[in-house]
This record gives C-alpha cells, sequence and structure tokens, in this order.
C-alpha cells in the first residue's frame, strides 16, 4: 500500500516553461487537495477535488490547472512558470471531507524556477 | 481572518526530555484541530485530530490537549526521542461538511539532541 506518490521529486524549470506535477493514490479517496508550502509559511490550498470530474478552487488558485479523470490521479499543471511558483507542492487525499478526516500527503515535489 | 499561530518558533531539547508546544487560533467556526508531524523533506502525517468535546488525546508518546474556550492547544511530547526532530504543525478545520478550510500553521522545529 504505497499511499500518496508524487513525481518527480525535484524539478528545475525556466520561466515560461509548462510541466504536470503527477499525484497518485491508492486509497480508493474521494478527495483530493493540492497544496504549496513555501518556507517559513503554513501550508496554502491551490486546488481540490471530490470525486472524479469534480474539481474546484482554493486559497492560491491562480497560474495552476487540475483535472481529475480517475479517483487515483490528482495531476496539477503549471502552464507558464513564474519565478513566485517556486515551491515544495504537496498532494494529499482523505476517505471523508477534510473537514473531519485525516489528510494522507504525500512526499512532495520541490520545483525551483529559474 | 482565520489564523493559526504556533509557538515556539523552534526549540532543542535534549533526548530523553519533555516538551510541548503551543497552538493559538482564530478559527470561526469551529469543527476540529489536528496536529501533523513533518520530517525534513516528507509530507505530513497525522498524529491526532480533536473535536469541540475533546479535551485530550493520545497517540503513543504525543498527547494533544484542547481548551475550545480560550482557543488554546499543545502537543505534549514525553521522552523524547532522537526521531521526534521534525515540524509539528497545528491545522485548524472550520466545519465538517462540503469542503471545509483548514488554516495551518506555520509549524514549530523541534530538534531533539544527543
Amino acid at each position: 500500500n504505497a499511499g500518496v506518490t508524487q513525481t518527480p521529486k525535484f524539478r528545475i524549470l525556466k520561466i515560461g516553461q509548462s510541466m504536470t506535477l503527477q499525484c497518485t493514490q491508492d486509497m480508493n479517496h474521494n478527495y483530493m487537495y493540492w497544496y504549496r508550502q513555501d518556507p517559513g509559511m503554513g501550508l496554502k490550498l491551490i486546488y481540490y477535488s471530490v470525486g472524479a470530474g469534480i474539481t474546484d478552487k482554493g486559497e492560491v488558485p491562480n497560474g495552476y490547472n487540475v483535472s481529475r479523470s480517475t479517483t487515483e490521479d490528482f495531476p496539477l499543471r503549471l502552464e507558464l512558470a513564474a519565478p513566485s511558483q517556486t515551491s515544495v507542492y504537496f498532494c494529499a487525499s482523505s476517505h471523508g471531507t477534510a473537514g473531519n478526516q485525516p489528510q494522507h500527503f504525500g512526499d512532495g515535489t520541490r520545483l525551483s524556477i529559474l | 481572518k482565520n489564523q493559526v499561530e504556533q509557538s515556539p518558533q523552534s526549540l532543542i531539547i535534549l533526548e530523553g526530555k519533555n516538551c510541548t508546544l503551543q497552538c493559538n487560533y482564530t478559527v470561526s467556526p469551529f469543527s476540529n484541530l489536528r496536529w501533523y508531524k513533518q520530517d525534513t523533506g516528507r509530507g505530513p502525517v497525522s498524529l491526532t485530530i480533536m473535536t469541540f468535546s475533546e479535551n485530550t488525546k493520545s497517540n503513543g508518546r504525543y498527547t494533544a490537549t484542547l481548551d475550545a474556550d480560550t482557543k488554546q492547544s499543545s502537543l505534549h511530547i514525553t521522552a523524547s526521542q532522537l526521531s521526534d526532530s521534525a515540524s509539528y504543525i497545528c491545522v485548524v478545520s472550520d466545519g465538517d461538511s462540503g469542503y471545509s478550510t483548514l488554516t495551518f500553521g506555520k509549524g514549530t522545529m523541534l530538534l531533539v539532541s544527543p
């Protein structure tokens, strides 16, 4: 049981490039989330999904897009990378709503935009 | 604006000693409070979740307390071990139906020294 798996673990992008951060979970959780963690700051929610085909914006969605075609996968897309998107990105999932269920996190993708 | 404040920002203790981390919140309405442990380079892992009616909850050597009246929580670590070195994050939820907003603290960085 792998839990939440994120790939890649590290990536360096040039300004203006695009990439997709992958996230997959094998716990059959309906709810999935993308967060970013900046140095010295609390996690900020980018996007979330309550099930396949349903996504919604979080606190900091600008510059990102998501899709949820299956229960297992929830990729995060950066279209035009900017230095402000340098951060550590965490994907998480939960059985029920994040409000009353523990979230299971992946180990993150460390992204640098130069 | 919902806020979660943690103190101290960082802490160094000797192996075998006890310590207590603090969390104050101004989240309304309040649903539950959770503590996460985040090892360096890893994703957060849930330690405890406490609802309004729970005053204390334990997970091994970790004991969390909650005072909903004063909006304060603490995490007590007993007989610390080197493996306890990590960031400890306090998170407060404002609901448990539909999508709930989670407010993350910035964390307390704990270093357990031999």
